[in-house]
């Protein structure tokens, strides 16, 4: 079974350029997740998709951070304007409703 | 607000030599904890799922227990393959199953 595809796998943007992260989740999966890494820290959640509504979007920076998931498959995370606090690595993951959550393998993103 | 606090930060063993790492939580309503690894420039790698105190679950060298307060990993006779970021997360009650995730123990197994 394919895993959770991330693209692309490295990004570096100056501040105040948009940026795009695109995810597949695992075939059958209804739940996506965007979780954003700092490094030295846990993974935080920004957005929780159901199929292709919102659950939970409290964490996500609205102001410059937007996300979608149109069919209810793939998902698209956005940025714009970025910031040098941006610097991270976005995690995908996906689920079976209320079960294990699998991630993909992260885009680094780089704000200089 | 949920919290999860992992310790140490960081251990360095050497192969052979059991330990255990500790991840302490609040939360309203456990809905799971779980543990992941992290290698680098990877992602988080599911290993356990506890839901109810006094559970436990092993894999390999592994082996997850579960408190009201607090979740341990056990590793015994660890390997060099062993040396991974080890993070915790909790998952409360109600509708969102987004995780809350603790900094993680950076484990380095040496030959």
């Amino acid at each position: 079974e394919a895993g959770v595809a991330q693209s692309p796998r490295y990004k570096i943007i100056e501040k105040r350029q948009s940026v795009a992260f695109w995810c597949n989740p695992i075939s059958g999966h209804a739940t996506l997740y965007w979780y954003q890494q700092i490094l030295g820290q846990g993974p935080k959640l920004l957005i929780q998709f159901q199929n292709n509504g919102v659950v939970d979007d409290s964490q996500l920076p609205k102001d410059r951070f937007s996300a979608e998931r149109l069919k209810g498959v793939d998902s698209t995370l956005k940025i714009q304007p970025a910031k040098l606090e941006d610097s991270a690595v976005y995690l995908c993951a996906s689920s079976p409703q209320g079960e294990t959550q699998y991630f993909g393998p992260g885009t680094r993103l780089l704000v200089l | 607000e949920d919290q999860v606090t992992q310790s140490p930060e960081a251990l360095r063993l050497q192969e052979g030599e059991s330990s255990s790492l500790n991840c302490s939580y609040t939360v309203s309503g456990l809905r799971g904890l779980f543990w992941y690894r992290q290698d680098p420039g990877k992602g988080p790698e599911f290993l356990f799922t506890l839901y109810s105190a006094g559970e436990e679950k092993e894999k390999e060298r592994l082996k997850a227990t579960l408190t009201k307060k607090e979740s341990f990993l056990h590793i015994t006779a660890p390997k060099p393959e062993d040396s991974a970021t080890y993070l915790c997360a909790v998952r409360s009650g109600g509708g969102a199953d987004g995780l809350t995730f603790g900094k993680g123990t950076h484990l380095i197994i040496q030959p």
